[in-house]
């Protein structure tokens, strides 16, 4: 079935540190690729997708581009801030996942990043 | 403004007590999510609903059951037959149809069970 191995964390930087975090995925067919973060305490919010190879995701200065020969979606920053420090996951939702019109993520285990000043 | 909120935010219960966790959105999004996280893992699907009075298993659903009564709404109950049910919920919804769309999550529930 569809899957998603990230990068085993937790990843410590300090500030103006570059940032690459790495996702590989395992699908049929031509999924769309996310990178969720999550704060501490709280949900997740939707950082950047893709939906068909060669795309770039970005948003706050992360990057990641949707590699369909290496099958991967590895997430870039040039440089982190404190407010970085998050749960980083990456997940996809294919066709084949696709339920009835309700869409099925599947999730990586998440990558813990702190940033220190 | 439009969000998905979930409460309450913490709650704790004795073991053999059936709990119910609220979910509710104003997004006006068709389809609805539950999800449970446990340390160190990704958010594992619990049960989903893709429209009003339907809703379909997940990969964890033993344990818990759900309803959709209304589109704005989807609560999810912990069953006493849940046997680790100590976690952190998750409730997310999205628009029905695409594999590209983002799905929107709530703030979550962190639940304790002792």
């Amino acid at each position: 079935g569809d899957s998603v191995t990230q990068m085993e964390g937790p990843v410590t930087l300090s500030e103006e540190a570059f940032l690459t975090i790495n996702c590989t995925y395992t699908a049929t067919g031509y999924p769309s690729l996310f990178w969720y973060v999550q704060y501490p305490g709280e949900g997740l919010q939707l950082l950047l997708k893709a939906t068909k190879a060669d795309d770039k995701g970005s948003n706050k200065g992360f990057e990641a581009t949707y590699r369909k020969e290496t099958t991967s979606f590895h997430l870039e920053k040039g440089s982190v801030q404190v407010s970085d420090s998050a749960v980083y996951f990456c997940a996809l939702s294919s066709h084949r996942t696709l339920i009835q019109g309700a869409q099925k993520l599947v999730f990586g285990q998440g990558t813990r990043l702190t940033i220190n000043p | 403004d439009g969000g998905i909120t979930q409460s309450p935010k913490y709650l704790f219960r004795k073991e053999g007590q059936n709990v119910t966790l609220s979910c509710e959105q104003n997004l006006n999004h068709d389809a609805m999510y539950w999800y449970r996280q446990d340390p160190g893992q990704g958010l594992r699907l619990i049960y989903y609903s893709q429209i009003v009075n339907d809703f379909q298993k997940g990969d964890i659903a033993e344990g818990y059951s759900v309803s959709r009564e209304k589109k704005e709404s989807f609560p999810l109950t912990v069953t006493s037959a849940q046997k680790n049910p100590t976690a952190f919920y998750l409730c997310a919804s999205s628009i029905r149809g695409g594999v590209s769309h983002e799905q929107y999550f709530g703030p979550g529930t962190r639940l304790t069970v002792t």
